[in-house]
């Protein structure tokens, strides 16, 4: 199963751009790489979802290298509201899935 | 708009009680999911449901059974609650979004649940 690592914490001013990677090294064939945002007392949000290169909504941008083994998660010019735990998921897209794997979490903390 | 939801917001039961907690989702969705959510661990996966009366277990199973009798309806049943088993729950059930061509899952805002 494809286990996810990504940072417990990262901080961020208004306005930048945030990065947030994940590495699945063992990610199988047809699992897709998701990624949720949660706030407390909330259930997570979908945010993106990519299975390779590039995929941008508007929310956010997934950037998946060719080997599949990392994603990084691209937040534009982030506000306050940003403040949230992100979540990447690797699993399989097929309706009789296997597991799903949620990492960690990365706690994103955005200053005035 | 897709909704999950959920029985409780908050609950607090004795040892060894038996506990339910119901989850409906209102999208007619195939696949619904239960998991729990624990400081500095995460989301982990106790059951998953792929049909009416299909399941399969996840990362964390023991101690909990499922019940999925009707497609709309998933219920997580704690057979004998333990302190261990004090964390927040939460219920999730997924469709495919043809216009992403992938899967979205939809939570529900959580039960937090107290085992004393």
């Amino acid at each position: 199963l494809a286990k996810t690592t990504q940072p417990i914490s990262m901080d961020s001013y208004e306005g930048q751009e945030v990065n947030i990677t994940c590495s699945h090294n063992n990610i199988a064939t047809n699992d897709y790489i998701t990624w949720y945002q949660q706030f407390p007392s909330q259930g997570p949000r979908f945010i993106i979802q990519g299975y390779k290169t590039k995929v941008t909504n508007e929310v956010a941008s997934l950037f998946i290298p060719a080997d599949r083994k990392s994603s990084t998660l691209s937040l534009p010019r982030v506000s306050l509201s940003d403040t949230a735990v992100y979540y990447c998921l690797v699993g399989r897209g097929s309706s009789n899935t296997g597991k799903l794997i949620f990492g960690q979490g990365t706690t994103l903390q955005v200053k005035p | 708009d897709v909704k999950v939801t959920q029985s409780s917001r908050y609950l607090v039961k004795r040892t060894g009680e038996k506990v339910f907690l119901e989850c409906v989702q209102d999208m007619d969705h195939e696949n619904m999911f239960w998991y729990r959510q624990d400081p500095g661990l995460g989301l982990r996966l106790i059951y998953f449901s792929y049909d009416v009366k299909m399941k399969e277990k996840g990362d964390i199973p023991e101690g909990y059974s499922v019940s999925r009798e009707k497609k709309e309806r998933f219920s997580l049943i704690l057979e004998s609650a333990s302190t261990n088993q004090t964390s927040m729950y939460l219920c999730a059930s997924r469709a495919y979004n043809t216009g992403l061509s992938s899967y979205e899952q939809y939570f529900g805002p959580g039960t937090r649940l107290t085992v004393t």
